[in-house]
């Protein structure tokens, strides 16, 4: 079965930049998306189509994709932005959609 | 505001049905391009994405759970619905509800999501 590999955990000081990577094999095929989720909520879309911002979400948040890695930048971290990432994407056919395993961003 | 709220029993046997239901307010099930979606998360785990179904009826399952799930329109109450038969503890989990958007210039991504709801799957 297909599957998106995320680390476990990144660590940032406020105002520096966060980068989380997602990677996959078909990921050059399908296009991914980002969502972020806070402890006791759903989650909330925050890149859609490997860079679209939705309305709302912050400009901090942008995303890029290279080859089989899938990027989500957070320029300017805040302590609000402390929460479970997820990248979300289909295999290589397009057949069934899967999620990487969540980064846990943790703001020092 | 699209909002989606899912309700249903908390407590399943072992080997029964686990049922629940989607309430969708703020938009229309019809309504064409959206893909009307389950996904389910293990407490302080990752997400899987079990299926959805189209405002037009047309289904798409987990290959992993496709033998016992099932995902239904009642377009009358503007409602979906989970049936994952034959369930075991490992199916105790969050349980959302969602609105997919599905195209072939996008992919498939959800845009609003329901609060989630614990199922339990215990005697």
């Amino acid at each position: 079965s297909y599957e998106l590999t995320q680390a476990p955990s990144v660590s940032v000081s406020p105002g520096q930049t966060a980068r989380i990577t997602c990677s996959g094999d078909a990921l050059p095929k399908q296009y991914a998306h980002w969502y972020q989720q806070k402890p006791g909520q759903a989650p909330v879309l925050v890149i859609y189509k490997d860079t679209e911002r939705p309305s709302g979400i912050p400009q901090r948040f942008s995303g890029s994709s290279s080859g089989t890695t899938l990027t989500l930048t957070i320029s300017g971290v805040q302590t609000e932005d402390e929460a479970d990432y997820y990248c979300q994407s289909a295999d290589s056919s397009g057949t069934y959609w899967v999620f990487g395993g969540g980064t846990k961003l943790t703001v020092l | 505001q699209m909002q989606l709220q899912e309700s249903g029993p908390g407590l399943v046997k072992p080997s029964q049905t686990l049922s629940l239901t989607c309430t969708v307010s703020g938009g229309s099930i019809t309504s064409g391009g959206y893909y009307w979606s389950w996904l389910r998360q293990h407490p302080g785990k990752g997400l899987e994405w079990i299926g959805f179904i189209s405002y037009s009826g047309s289904t798409h399952y987990n290959p992993s759970l496709k033998s016992r799930v099932t995902i239904s329109l009642d377009t009358s109450q503007n409602q979906f619905s989970l049936k994952l038969t034959s369930v075991t503890a490992a199916d105790t989990v969050v349980y959302y509800c969602a609105r997919g958007v599905y195209h072939m210039l996008s992919g498939y991504y959800i845009d609003y999501w329901g609060q989630g709801t614990l199922v339990t799957v215990s005697s």
